[in-house]
């Protein structure tokens, strides 16, 4: 199985802050890579596909990059409204594998 | 607008069975493969299977967890899927969301795009 490894497990930030979340592959997964933000007692929602592309909706100060093991989710200015858990998913090889998750709380 | 609406979950005793069904609307579930994700309480997100579309003759993929106990299937003329539990264990305890998880048709290309809120299954004596 491929193993996803994300960090930080949790994280606190402030309104405005800059903040970035890896994720990393045990083996190569090409940009097979979805992120995700879930709040307490909702579905997931996908904000990142392919890796580095921005679903439609998302406010653009979200960003995300990498390819092969290598990955991470950039939030460039936290709002209140971001303070939740963030998993990373490979779709390359099954199983399919997320990440344990980054909780985002306010410092 | 796309749906995806899971039910079927309840209070269920260990070895026992039961059956998850997801409604499906605002798009043509045939044309794409649905997943099943499951989150333990307070615990992270788990893949628990797939079936794919028609066009790769609906076959399915299932997390070493739950295979040989979970079966998934589907009645695309009612719109809906369904995840087929037996042998249940208090570990199988979990949120079950349904997720419409890949669509290509060689130009438009969505993964896990929409999922649905989940039901709740707990296993326990």
């Amino acid at each position: 199985d491929i193993q996803m490894t994300q960090s930080p497990s949790s994280l606190s930030a402030s309104v405005g802050d800059r903040v970035t979340i890896t994720c990393r592959a045990s083996q190569g997964i090409r940009n097979d890579l979805g992120w995700f933000q879930q709040k307490p007692g909702k579905a997931p929602k996908r904000l990142i596909y392919a890796a580095s592309s921005l679903q439609s909706g998302v406010p653009s100060r979200f960003s995300a990059s990498g390819s092969g093991t290598e990955f991470s989710l950039t939030i460039s200015s936290l709002q209140p409204e971001d303070f939740a858990t963030y998993y990373c998913l490979q779709h390359n090889t099954y199983p399919i594998t997320f990440g344990q998750g980054t909780r985002l709380e306010i410092k | 607008e796309v749906q995806l609406v899971e039910s079927g979950g309840g209070l269920v005793q260990p070895r026992g069975s039961l059956r998850l069904s997801c409604a499906v609307s605002g798009f043509t579930l045939s044309d794409y493969y649905i997943d099943w994700v499951r989150q333990a309480p307070g615990k992270g997100l788990e893949w628990v299977g797939r079936s794919r579309n028609k066009a790769n003759s609906y076959t399915t993929e299932y997390a070493a967890s739950v295979k040989g106990r979970f079966t998934i299937s589907r009645d695309d003329s009612k719109n809906s899927l369904y995840l087929q539990m037996n042998s249940l264990k208090t570990e199988d305890t979990a949120v079950y969301h349904c997720v419409r998880s890949y669509y290509y048709d060689g130009s438009v290309y969505s993964d896990f795009d929409y999922w649905g809120q989940g039901t709740l299954v707990t296993v326990s004596s």
